[in-house]
């Protein structure tokens, strides 16, 4: 069974600060792996998604994320934050022969200071 | 024009009654679902309909019911209605069959009283 943790439930950054959300993922296969971003009260959005090929990918809004094979991973990155960027970010997990069955893990709320 | 688009966005109603919720989506995509969020805002999936056809059901109480007249359409109907079906349910859509990415609606917020 395929299956998401973010370790960190909040995270606070400074506006103009480098942010780092941690994406860890199981799955017996090449997982396809993708970020969302979900604003308050708004649905989600796809910021970026990685199937296959390089490992590093670019998303909207100047967002990237980088797949670790070795260690699970697929970090979320932005190398300098805007106060719109505080929202709730998801990482999912899915894979070409589920059905199109993403499983999403539990979320980090990213707070931007001024 | 809103891509995938759902009514209504909030919906207040007492237990025991059955409510409706549509959805309707013109990106030609062939893949619907439904996502509940709760409270703490896991999301997990309900329903996936394919060109018209079931193809996931998970663990739902049968007192729900979608239902897709055509591909550009899903809607769910809930029966019955408990203080625990209070969630924000969202809408999404998908190409073909796999899991590429989904575009999500803006949600209903269904609060049950």
């Amino acid at each position: 069974a395929q299956s998401v943790t973010q370790p960190d439930i909040h995270i606070t950054v400074s506006e103009g600060a480098s942010l780092e959300l941690r994406c860890n993922y199981s799955y017996g296969a090449t997982p396809y792996l993708f970020w969302y971003v979900q604003s308050p009260g708004q649905g989600l959005q796809l910021l970026l998604k990685y199937f296959s090929g390089d490992t590093l990918v670019q998303g909207i809004k100047g967002f990237e994320a980088e797949f670790k094979r070795s260690q699970s991973s697929f970090n979320l990155r932005k190398p300098s934050v805007h106060w719109s960027d505080a929202a709730e970010y998801f990482c999912a997990v899915g894979a070409n022969t589920n059905a199109g069955k993403s499983t999403f893990g539990d979320g980090t709320t990213l707070t931007v200071k001024p | 024009d809103t891509a995938v688009s759902q009514t209504p966005k909030y919906l207040v109603t007492q237990m025991g009654n059955d409510k409706s919720i549509k959805c309707e989506q013109n990106l030609g995509h062939d893949t619907m679902y439904w996502y509940k969020q709760d409270s703490k805002k896991f999301l997990k999936i309900m329903f996936s309909y394919n060109n018209k056809e079931l193809i996931i059901n998970e663990t739902v109480p049968n007192r729900f019911s979608p239902k897709s007249p055509d591909k550009a359409h899903l809607n769910l109907h809930i029966n019955s209605l408990e203080l625990g079906d209070s969630a924000v349910y969202f809408c999404a859509s998908s190409q073909g069959t796999g899991d590429y990415g989904y575009t999500f609606g803006s949600g209903t917020r269904l609060t049950v009283v």
